[in-house]
């Protein structure tokens, strides 16, 4: 298996522009999960997926973000508009219901000029 | 709710020098620890973990006790290399399929 894969690894955007982060999981995991990861404020859970339904997206921090999972091979996570403060690295992991089982994608830079 | 705290860092140490990760926790219940390693560029792997009170886990010459009674899982390591020099999450979970992270402590190892 390749791993969890993410796309772009980085992006560069202006301030107002919409930007979309995709993911493909491990197949046969049934949980996704999104993170954000900065300087300031550590790993931060996003939102998190089991068979494709969103079970907590209660870290998401304003409505600009929005995640979805059209099957089980794939998501995303859109910010609309993006601002400056959203430059992060974005990492999406998935696992089969065991947190040692958490495989983590490489993750997307992403940089809002 | 569920909490790491993790010593800052960076920590740098010269290569064969003894490692020692500071962590402790606060949860409900009996969680399970662990530690993840991220290398530059990369996502998280996972190092190590222990189930239990006393457990200890171990792998690539790192080892981390559960100690229930200080809430603690330092990570150690009898003799570093500069293939170490990378970002160290210690994390639980309680229960639940997420992980609680620390805030993640970085390591440089020098020649």
């Amino acid at each position: 298996d390749a791993g969890v894969i993410q796309s772009p690894r980085h992006e560069v955007t202006e301030m107002g522009q919409e930007v979309t982060l995709r993911c493909k999981p491990i197949s046969g995991h049934d949980y996704l999960f999104w993170y954000r990861q900065t300087m300031m404020r550590g790993l931060e859970l996003l939102i998190y997926f089991n068979n494709n339904v969103p079970i907590d997206d209660s870290g998401m921090p304003e409505d600009r973000f929005s995640a979805k999972m059209p099957n089980a091979s794939f998501s995303t996570l859109k910010i609309q508009p993006s601002e400056p403060r959203d430059s992060a690295v974005y990492f999406c992991a998935s696992s089969l219901n065991q947190p040692d089982g958490y495989t983590f994608g490489s993750g997307t830079r992403l940089t809002v000029v | 709710g569920n909490s790491v705290t993790q010593m800052e860092g960076p920590v740098t140490l010269s290569e064969e020098a003894f490692l020692t990760i500071n962590c402790t926790y606060t949860a409900t219940g009996y969680p399970s620890l662990f530690w993840y390693v991220q290398y530059p560029g990369e996502g998280l792997q996972l190092l190590l973990k222990a189930t239990k009170a006393d457990d200890k886990g171990s792998n690539k010459g790192f080892e981390a006790t559960y100690r229930k009674e200080t809430t603690s899982f330092h990570l150690e390591k009898g003799s570093v290399q500069v293939s170490d020099s990378a970002v160290y999450f210690c994390a639980l979970n309680s229960g639940y399929s997420t992980l609680t992270f620390g805030k993640g402590t970085m390591l440089l190892v020098s020649p």
